[in-house]
């Protein structure tokens, strides 16, 4: 099983909709997740972390469901700035700042 | 307050050859770790330089070395390259201790080996 597992779409979705991705990661003793954005080419910036309460950001919603080991992310009112592909990050337990990276979401919002 | 940079931006390079690719840190962070991104593929990550230490190591051979300087800039090196090292390569910065764990990436390297 790989340590973090999305599915890399992609997801071709109109504007306005909402859609939502989940990510399972392996490591029950993992503490921190997060949710980067990738545009085409560039590099990925973090879009927010994701805490055991949920973080909302405007559009954006970030759970976390420890007893699934799973986290997710949510969209609303999708924009065509919105299309990227989504990468679902979790810190490796322990002192250091090592992160996992899973392959990444396409999302692609169409008009 | 200057973000995280990478040179050079892009590298062509030929099988066998050698190749050091360079970063400097997000004002104010002392870690940096690196990561080869291939193509339709997340981040792999490749080491992490804490204090001018490699603190932490990924799955990668030992043709992947790395430095990191007393003012936390660091390099990345690869000797012997193989086609399957083309690649971005990705280098990130954070604070080594702290409460904020966010890691800050630069803009990349892309690496093609012909």
């Amino acid at each position: 099983r790989k340590e973090v597992e999305q599915d890399p779409g992609p997801f071709n979705v109109p504007e306005g909709a909402t859609v939502a991705f989940n990510c399972t990661y392996s490591n029950s003793a993992s503490q921190s997740f997060f949710w980067y954005r990738q545009d085409c080419r560039k590099e990925p910036k973090l879009l927010m972390s994701v805490y055991s309460s949920g973080n909302e950001d405007g559009r954006f919603t970030a759970q976390l469901n420890r007893a699934s080991q799973y986290i997710s992310l949510l969209i609303r009112d999708s924009k065509l700035s919105d299309s990227a592909t989504y990468l679902c990050v979790v810190k490796d337990p322990g002192g250091y700042q090592k992160v996992t990276f899973g392959i990444g979401t396409k999302l692609q919002v169409i008009p | 307050d200057a973000g995280v940079t990478q040179s050079p931006t892009h590298l062509i390079k030929t099988r066998g050859q050698q190749v050091t690719l360079r970063c400097s840190p997000k004002s104010g962070h002392d870690t940096v770790s690196w990561y080869q991104q291939a193509l339709g593929q997340g981040p792999q990550f490749i080491f992490q330089y804490y204090e001018e230490e490699e603190r932490q190591r990924g799955n990668f051979p030992d043709r992947f070395s790395g430095h990191q300087f007393p003012n936390y800039s660091s390099e990345l090196n690869v000797n012997a390259l193989l086609l399957g090292d083309s690649a971005l390569y990705l280098c990130a910065s954070s604070l080594g201790q702290g409460v904020d764990e966010t890691q800050y990436f630069g803009p990349g390297t892309r690496l093609l080996v012909l």
